[in-house]
């Protein structure tokens, strides 16, 4: 069963303008949340993490908010830029996990016009 | 960050066919990781590979399927066997990060096509 969810396959956003990227989880006995940014062709790169303890993080443009007892999570990116342009996905991992395994959401395509 | 190399970067193999990927990194770790992508889903990861012992398969994975060599503490190889058009995905092999173990480096991935 999916247990990292979003909802939203696609997202389009004017340049200068905020990206939403939302995220839905159903174990609550995840720790630690990543957001990972991909381009065509390439492998997932890293972008922002958050552990549970906390319920933002901030890096330059980029901000992660988690609300745990909505179990969500959000990356917001202000503001948005065409080179933003890639597919996002949301990923969670929790001491529980065998190993180090990592969660991962479908993935969001976000599009950032000119 | 760990620079990590797979080979091949992509693939069309036919069913009942057998195809290895491999993957290296930069630097030496410990842990290797092995995930699938199958069309429209999520990463899902099949093993962890770990240098010196037996891969750690996931759920739903089976080392028949899916054997995975780890010989050394920069390379290691996915087997993907017996091919059927369900295998048709992207896999990628990852490492954990420095300085946080859990932020994952991943690799180009295999485009993998079985017809």
């Amino acid at each position: 069963d999916q247990q990292v969810k979003q909802n939203s396959p696609s997202l389009s956003v004017q340049e200068g303008r905020i990206s939403i990227l939302n995220c839905d989880y159903t174990n609550s006995m995840f720790d630690y949340f990543l957001w990972y940014k991909k381009y065509p062709a390439e492998g997932p790169t890293f972008l922002i993490s958050i552990s549970s303890i906390k319920d933002k993080n901030e890096d330059g443009r980029f901000t992660v908010f988690l609300n745990k007892s909505a179990k969500h999570l959000s990356l917001h990116i202000v503001p948005s830029q065409p080179g933003d342009s890639a597919v996002y996905f949301c990923a969670a991992r929790s001491d529980s996990n065998s190993g180090y395994a990592l969660n991962f959401g479908k993935g969001t395509s976000l599009l950032v016009t000119p | 960050s760990a620079v990590i190399s797979q080979k091949p970067s992509r693939d069309i193999c036919q069913r009942g066919t057998s195809l290895t990927i491999q993957c290296q990194v930069d630097s030496q770790v410990t842990m290797m990781f092995w995930y699938r992508q199958q069309p429209g889903q999520s990463l899902t990861l099949i093993a962890t590979a770990n240098q010196g012992s037996e891969a750690t398969y996931e759920s739903g994975f089976v080392i028949d399927k899916f054997p995975i060599s780890r010989p050394n503490l920069t390379f290691s190889t996915l087997t993907v066997s017996n091919m059927s058009p369900e295998d048709s995905s992207i896999y990628l092999c990852s490492v954990p990060g420095t300085p946080s173990i859990h932020e994952q480096f991943f690799g180009p991935g295999t485009r993998l096509t079985v017809l």
